[in-house]
């Protein structure tokens, strides 16, 4: 298995909603991160979890809160978003933080109205 | 810091040869990833290179040159399937990836 599964592909939420982005791996992988892509523009990290702990957070605003239940699943809650919150969200992993090459998951294609 | 330029934009025809430079001014540099996005989907890796010199993979080749900060990527016998983003990402020491702005290559026939 070296599929990287995110889960809802599409989401559409108001600015009042709370809202979670799931993410999966069974690669054995103890480095995941989150990015953030807008269209036409290259994936911005958010957040790094390696061996289940968050070790880097790239400054991002506190509406979107990272979690790592295990080693094989990424969390990314949501609340009070903004439009333009709106972008891809790209899932990563890697066998260890940044060293080896990032497997990514297809997206949550994500709309705020 | 870090800065990575690549062009935003390159067309080639089917069956040809295209490369796309990368270059970039960094500290700490560990690697340089080379990935393929195609529109609305994930980015897929092609290549990895931390020493100098020529990667071949199929089709696909990458350079790197550390003294110069500079790498590209090599695309023989071109195909349809080829147009995408190529984005050129650079890994620093314990730390982040970076990626570049990304070139949009358009293959056509």
């Amino acid at each position: 298995d070296t599929e990287v599964t995110q889960t809802p592909k599409h989401l559409v939420m108001g600015m009042t909603n709370k809202k979670s982005l799931k993410c999966e791996q069974h690669m054995g992988h103890r480095a995941m991160y989150w990015y953030k892509q807008k269209a036409k523009k290259p994936p911005e990290l958010m957040f790094v979890y390696s061996y289940e702990k968050l070790s880097i957070n790239e400054s991002v605003p506190s509406r979107f809160s990272p979690e790592c239940p295990n080693s094989s699943l990424l969390n990314l809650h949501l609340h009070a978003l903004q439009p333009e919150d709106s972008a891809l969200y790209l899932c990563a992993s890697s066998q260890h933080k940044f060293e080896e090459k990032l497997f990514f998951g297809s997206g949550t294609q994500l709309s705020v109205l | 810091g870090q800065n990575i330029d690549q062009p935003t934009e390159m067309t080639a025809t089917e069956g040809a040869i295209v490369q796309i430079n990368c270059t970039y001014q960094t500290s700490g540099f560990n690697g340089l990833f080379w990935y393929q996005q195609h529109a609305g989907e994930a980015p897929t890796f092609l290549s990895y290179n931390v020493l100098d010199g020529l990667e071949e993979k199929g089709r696909f080749s990458s350079f790197l040159s550390r003294s110069k900060g500079y790498s590209y990527l090599l695309l023989k016998e071109l195909q349809m399937k080829d147009s995408a983003s190529y984005l050129c990402a650079v890994s620093r020491e314990g730390n982040n990836l970076f990626f570049g702005t990304g070139t949009r290559l358009t293959v056509i026939p």
